[in-house]
């Protein structure tokens, strides 16, 4: 069966780091993929991982491991404008179909 | 000038109705996609084409139907709208080659059924 699970909803605090979990299960699994979505706005890539280990891109970075199942994204020295939803997307097989998760909103406070 | 392109932005409608909406995109990519967004539910795939030929149905094509009328438009439409189709749908593109499949996504349409 697909399968994506992460947190519904995470807060931190500006200037901190916070790390988004995922999770899953995915036939003809072909990568993995993180969104940013400000609320009602389109979705805008972030990130993609088909091989284990760790992409840094800024202050973001993305890790994948292939063999758990799992992934996390990491924001750095967080701010305001990283108050989103971040999607967790799973590639499957060659059809470029991407199966999402539901989403997790991280607020930022001051 | 915008890549992908959704009209309309906002639609209000009553049930029974019916309704397109269109997708237009500017990057050559051979894969369009549509989506519906749920609070909670996350983004879900209503249906797909790899090209002008080719047309998929997705996990929740039930409702709705497409048509590719080029490569780089895509309709989505609701021949008896119902209010449990009150969504956000998306219009996304991607290209057809090498292992990543990043999708381009538009603006949104926010659909109101009453």
């Amino acid at each position: 069966g697909q399968n994506i699970d992460q947190p519904t909803e995470m807060t931190a605090t500006e200037g901190a780091i916070v790390q988004i979990n995922c999770t899953y299960q995915t036939s003809g699994f072909n990568g993995l993929f993180w969104y940013q979505q400000h609320a009602g706005e389109a979705p805008t890539f972030l990130s993609y991982n088909v091989l284990d280990g760790l992409e840094e891109k800024g202050r973001f970075s993305s890790f994948l491991s292939r063999s758990k199942g799992y992934s996390y994204l990491l924001l750095k020295e967080l701010q305001m404008k990283d108050s989103a939803s971040y999607l967790c997307a799973s590639g499957s097989g060659n059809t470029g179909k991407l199966i999402f998760g539901q989403g997790t909103t991280l607020q930022v406070k001051p | 000038d915008a890549d992908v392109t959704q009209t309309p932005r906002n639609r209000i409608t009553k049930t029974g109705k019916r309704i397109m909406l269109e997708c237009s995109q500017t990057k050559g990519h051979d894969r369009m996609y549509w989506y519906r967004q749920d609070p909670g539910l996350g983004l879900r795939l209503i249906y797909y084409s790899f090209d002008v030929k080719d047309i998929n149905k997705g996990e929740i094509s039930d409702g709705y139907s497409v048509s590719r009328q080029a490569q780089a438009k895509f309709s989505l439409s609701l021949e008896s709208a119902i209010p449990n189709q009150t969504a956000l749908y998306f219009c996304a593109t991607s290209e057809s080659r090498g292992l990543s499949y990043e999708q381009y996504f538009g603006p949104g349409t926010r659909l109101t059924v009453t």
